[in-house]
């Protein structure tokens, strides 16, 4: 069965930092591309950022550029979202997606606050 | 940035009628390379978005085919040919021609 599931999401004051993962499952993590998008409470879907299938390009939405980096680890079918400097704002469910969301994960909640 | 602009934003439908969601960029979506990718995605109450249609009209892995997509260049069209009790949700076009990829704002369809 074809599987995403992420985890490190939680409670973060602002200025902290937080790293969400994403284990695939199911298929050859390699040969993709995988993307992060995220969903504020009650609000629509924002692309965050996407990586090549061999990691050799990164790209950011400019609202977290420098300080959330997309990673992956191809042998272990592993993604990454090291988030820094958080705000409210980057209060959100993130969804981990295999390329253009052919398959989606359940989410991990991020909440940033005081 | 591409604009994404869905309408309408809410659409009460009877069940066994059709409906229509429409997706207009603010720029063309046709790529470099050819392609056209517009996306659109189903978001039921309580889950996780999942892909209908890609690259305009081709229909994901067992999305049913009520389901259809339509459009070129900037203006785009989701069409539900009979609507069913679980395509309650919200939908979402993306485009994935231009950094960065954006979605338009949603369409919430409910059961007239």
């Amino acid at each position: 069965e074809v599987q995403l599931v992420e985890s490190g999401g939680g409670l973060v004051q602002p200025g902290e930092s937080l790293r969400l993962s994403c284990a695939a499952s199911g298929f050859t993590f390699s040969d993709y591309w995988m993307t992060w998008v995220r969903q504020a409470p009650g609000k629509g879907l924002e692309w965050v950022a996407s990586i090549r299938a061999d990691g050799s390009g990164t790209f950011y939405v400019d609202s977290v550029k420098g300080r959330f980096t997309i990673s992956r680890d191809n042998a272990k079918n592993s993604l990454s979202l090291q988030m820094s400097s958080l705000r409210g704002a980057d209060t959100a469910v993130y969804y981990c997606l295999r390329d253009r969301g052919s398959v989606w994960g359940q989410g991990t909640t991020v909440t940033v606050s005081s | 940035d591409v604009l994404m602009t869905q309408s309408p934003r809410s659409l009460p439908v009877i069940l066994g009628q059709s409906a229509s969601i429409s997706c207009r960029s603010s720029q063309s979506l046709v790529h470099s390379d050819g392609n056209t990718y517009l996306d659109w995605f189903q978001q039921r109450p309580g889950q996780s978005p999942r892909r209908l249609i890609y690259k305009v009209s081709n229909r994901d892995s067992g999305v049913p085919d009520r389901f259809s997509g339509s459009g070129s260049d900037t203006d785009f069209t989701l069409k539900i040919s009979t609507m069913e009790a679980e395509d309650v949700g919200v939908y979402y076009c993306m485009q994935a021609t231009e950094w960065p990829w954006t979605f338009g704002q949603g369409t919430k369809v409910e059961v007239k």
